[in-house]
This record gives structure tokens, C-alpha cells and sequence, in this order.
């Protein structure tokens, strides 16, 4: 019964590495979003996209990138991996805003990141 | 800007116990708001979505209710057991573009057997 499900639950990669997280969903929701969790600092939103080919900035885009060529998945892009951003990272997904009042959001279960 | 509170940040009970966590937003313009459980090291799990119109939810031993007026939601737990022992978040959706969701900080939850 898993509906949003992450490709890999730990990943250890080097410093400077190009690296990609994916996400994908089977609740043909239209949004889809990325996050990061850090002790101290909560979640913060990375990258979201309402839409296939469609991507608007989080709080904190800096050093990532994404990708959603399809409407079921959505891919989180490390550019060059830095120390800095060895966290958890969480995707998730929600029906369209004209559905926002009925609809909550669906996690997966996460990707803890270690660059090294 | 919208701030989501949660109170306490940490939470120790014997089992059995009924306990209440809360959460306060500051801004009361929101569609949703969603509890959430997560365990040590693994992914958020929605327990309960509370539109904006409602005044509560109930899932098993858990009930929510929403104060949109006040900026006020508590999810109260009946007969609380070890298995509870989680991270409890709460979100609210809000109208802006993207409708993203704010998050508190969370409240830690112990049960002791």
C-alpha cells in the first residue's frame, strides 16, 4: 500500500559527486515536493512542482536542481555534492490547489544523505 | 508570514495515560491542517487532516480539533501506549501559490511501560 515511495532509504556519496534523488507516486497527484530535515531547523522546502516540466523554488534551492518529466515522478538533483548538505530528504505529493481544501499531503519514507 | 508552534517540545507519560499536544499558527487563513507521526530516522505518516470548515477529526484512539478563529488545533491521545512514542507534527496548508505546508517544530513523545 505504498503510495509515495523514495528509491533509496540511505545513500553515502563524495564530495563534488552529481547525485539524484528520486520520488514517485501512484495517487496521480498533481504536486509534488521535496524537503529536507535537520535537527534544530524542521523541514524546509527545497523544491516543488504543480505540474509535469513545471518547478518553483522552495525556501532553500540553492545547490539542488529538479526534474519532472513525468507526472508520477519527481527527482531531486545534487549538482555537487557538499558536506553541508548530508540531511534527510522527504518527497511528497498533494492534489491540485483547487483540491486543497480536502487534500492533506503523502510522505515517503525518506532518504538519509551522507556526503562524505 | 505564518508561524506554526508546537507545545511542549517534549512529552514523558506512563502508559495508559490520555495526553494532549498543541498547536498554535499565528495567520488563520489556511485550507487544512494535518497531524503527523514520525518515528526515529524514517518518513512523516498522516494521521489526521482537519479542513478548514471542521471543528474536529477521530481516528481510533485519536482525536483532533481545529479553532481556526483562535489559531488553535490540539491532538488529544487516549490510553497512550509505548507504540506512541513518536515525533508529532503539525501542518497547515495555506492559500498561497503552491499551497505549501507549514510545519511546527514537533512535540517528542514518550510513553513509559
Amino acid at each position: 500500500d505504498v503510495k509515495v515511495t523514495q528509491s533509496s532509504r540511505y545513500l553515502v556519496k563524495r564530495t563534488g559527486e552529481k547525485v539524484f534523488l528520486e520520488c514517485v507516486q501512484d495517487m496521480d497527484h498533481e504536486n509534488m515536493f521535496w524537503y529536507r530535515q535537520d535537527p534544530g531547523l524542521g523541514l524546509r522546502l527545497i523544491y516543488f512542482s504543480y505540474d509535469v516540466k513545471m518547478k518553483e523554488k522552495g525556501d532553500i534551492p540553492e545547490g539542488y536542481s529538479v526534474s519532472r518529466e513525468k507526472k508520477e515522478r519527481f527527482s531531486l538533483i545534487l549538482e555537487s555534492a557538499s558536506t553541508n548538505q548530508t540531511s534527510m530528504y522527504l518527497c511528497a505529493s498533494s492534489l491540485a490547489d483547487r483540491q486543497a481544501l480536502q487534500s492533506g499531503y503523502t510522505f515517503g519514507s525518506g532518504t538519509r544523505l551522507t556526503v562524505v | 508570514k505564518q508561524e506554526v508552534t508546537q507545545i511542549p517540545a517534549a512529552l514523558s507519560v506512563p502508559e495508559g495515560e490520555n495526553l494532549v499536544l498543541n498547536c498554535s499558527f499565528t495567520d488563520s487563513a489556511i485550507y487544512n491542517l494535518q497531524w503527523f507521526r514520525q518515528d526515529p530516522g524514517k518518513g512523516l505518516t498522516s494521521l489526521l487532516l482537519i479542513q478548514s470548515s471542521q471543528r474536529e477529526q477521530t481516528s481510533g484512539r485519536l482525536n483532533a480539533s481545529l479553532d481556526k478563529s483562535s489559531g488553535r488545533s490540539t491532538l488529544y491521545i487516549a490510553a497512550s501506549q509505548p507504540g506512541d512514542s513518536a515525533t508529532y507534527l503539525c501542518a497547515v496548508r495555506q492559500g498561497e501559490y503552491g499551497n505549501k505546508l507549514v510545519f511546527g517544530a514537533g512535540t517528542i513523545l514518550r510513553v513509559k511501560s
